[in-house]
């Protein structure tokens, strides 16, 4: 139990590009979902938390009309990074959790911009 | 937030050989996680630990809330453990700081 599926898993595309991962809950219905950035050999770091039906919260200098995010039901969230650049090339990981138990990862999405 | 810190940064173990990873944070914590994320930057969860000792296999942890530390103890390591292992902690917001990890490669 506690799956949660993260799509794309890989995206390359063109400077200036809006890119879309989403992020599903596929067997229980999460209260809250995660967004996570993670550069090469280093660790995650959280970029927004986001509960059904309200904006999200974003951490400090994460700029929200760079990094989107839309969480419109309990088994979807979505993380739109708009207009992308080079720098934004990273890797990209959500959570989803019930209340106050552990969180549950998806696999992760690979974004390079060229 | 909290900070998370985990020891040694870097660690090489011949196969068969154990070992222990430590996690020291800096605050009072109610959620404490450890993960190990694979070449494929997979995060696979092995225990939710916020206190006590738990054991899966060859793998067991224990948590000490009141030092504000845990141990990841891994036995007769096999080259497939290599990779990233993370501690993540939790306070009152309950979201999640993670570590700055152990990279562990277990050669033949």
């Amino acid at each position: 139990g506690a799956v949660v599926s993260q799509h794309p898993s890989r995206v390359i595309c063109k400077s200036g590009t809006s890119v879309k991962i989403e992020c599903r809950s596929l067997d229980f219905q999460a209260t809250t979902m995660f967004w996570y950035r993670q550069f090469p050999k280093q660790s995650l770091m959280l970029m927004a938390t986001s509960n059904e039906g309200s904006k999200a919260t974003y951490e400090q200098g994460v700029e929200k009309d760079k990094f989107l995010i839309n969480h419109a039901s309990l088994t979807l969230s979505t993380l739109t990074v708009t207009s992308a650049h080079p720098e934004d090339s990273s890797f990209y990981i959500c959570s989803a959790r019930v209340s106050d138990q552990p969180q549950h990862f998806g696999d992760g999405t690979r974004l390079s911009i060229l | 937030g909290i900070q998370v810190e985990q020891s040694p940064p870097d660690l090489i173990l011949q196969e068969g050989a154990n070992s222990t990873l430590r996690c020291n944070f800096s605050d009072s914590v109610n959620n404490l996680q450890w993960f190990h994320q694979n070449p494929w930057g997979q995060l696979i969860n092995l225990f939710y630990i916020p206190s006590g000792t738990k054991q899966n296999g060859r793998l067991s942890a224990t948590t000490v809330a009141t030092e504000r530390y845990s141990l990841l103890y891994i036995s007769s390591s096999q080259t497939t453990d290599s990779g990233v292992y993370f501690c993540a902690v939790a306070g009152g917001a309950n979201n999640l700081f993670f570590g700055t990890g152990t990279r562990l490669t277990v050669i033949p």
